[in-house]
């Protein structure tokens, strides 16, 4: 079975300072990997995804993220943030032989602080 | 092009009674997935349909059935309400529901059980 573990459950941060958001996941196959964010009182929104290919990942908003296999992890990160990235992102998962569903970490309340 | 509608926004329900919560899924998607979001178990899998099928589930009781129409649109239920159902319920939809595919998320609908 998969499982997403989200290491930091709130992260505080600066206007214009970098962030690393941790995600790790656990599969006994292969997977694909998300990133979501939530904005208050919304619906999740696709930051990026990992399927195949270069690992590192340029998302929407001037996210990235890198799949590590060797140390299992996609860690999100972005150059300096800017007060509208205070969100929840949430780390996924899916396994890409046809199971269609999304099992996701328990979230990273992202706090700017200007 | 319109995005995922979930309908209604809120409920108010008590123990015991039932409730139907509808979901309209991207024109042209086929595939429609439902997750209940919490604060203590955060987001999780309920079910996925496709072609008026279900064709992935959750680890959830019984009492949460759904099904999808011909159009695609798709509504879920709950029956015999507990106050642990209490909570942000989400549907994506994706064009076929592979994996590798982007779910798009409505707002939810935000059922209060008392």
């Amino acid at each position: 079975a998969q499982s997403v573990t989200q290491l930091d459950s709130q992260v505080p941060v600066f206007e214009e300072a970098p962030v690393e958001l941790r995600c790790n996941y656990s599969s006994s196959v292969s997977v694909y990997l998300f990133w979501y964010v939530q904005y208050p009182n919304q619906g999740l929104q696709l930051l990026l995804k990992y399927l195949s290919g270069s690992t590192l990942v340029k998302g929407i908003n001037g996210f990235e993220a890198e799949f590590n296999k060797s140390q299992t992890s996609f860690h999100l990160r972005k150059p300096s943030v800017h007060i509208s990235d205070t969100a929840e992102y949430f780390c996924a998962v899916s396994e890409n032989f046809g199971n269609e569903k999304l099992t996701f970490g328990t979230g990273t309340r992202l706090t700017i602080i200007p | 092009k319109a995005g995922v509608t979930q309908t209604p926004r809120y409920l108010i329900k008590t123990r015991g009674q039932q409730v139907t919560l509808s979901c309209s899924p991207i024109s042209g998607h086929r595939s429609v997935s439902w997750y209940q979001q919490t604060p203590g178990q955060g987001l999780q899998f309920l079910f996925e349909y496709f072609s008026e099928t279900q064709r992935n589930k959750g680890n959830f009781p019984g009492r949460f059935s759904g099904r999808q129409f011909s159009n695609s649109r798709s509504e879920m239920n709950v029956s015999t309400l507990e106050l642990g159902d209490s909570a942000l319920y989400l549907c994506a939809s994706s064009l076929v529901g592979l994996t590798q595919e982007t779910q798009y998320f409505g707002p939810g609908t935000r059922l209060l059980v008392l």
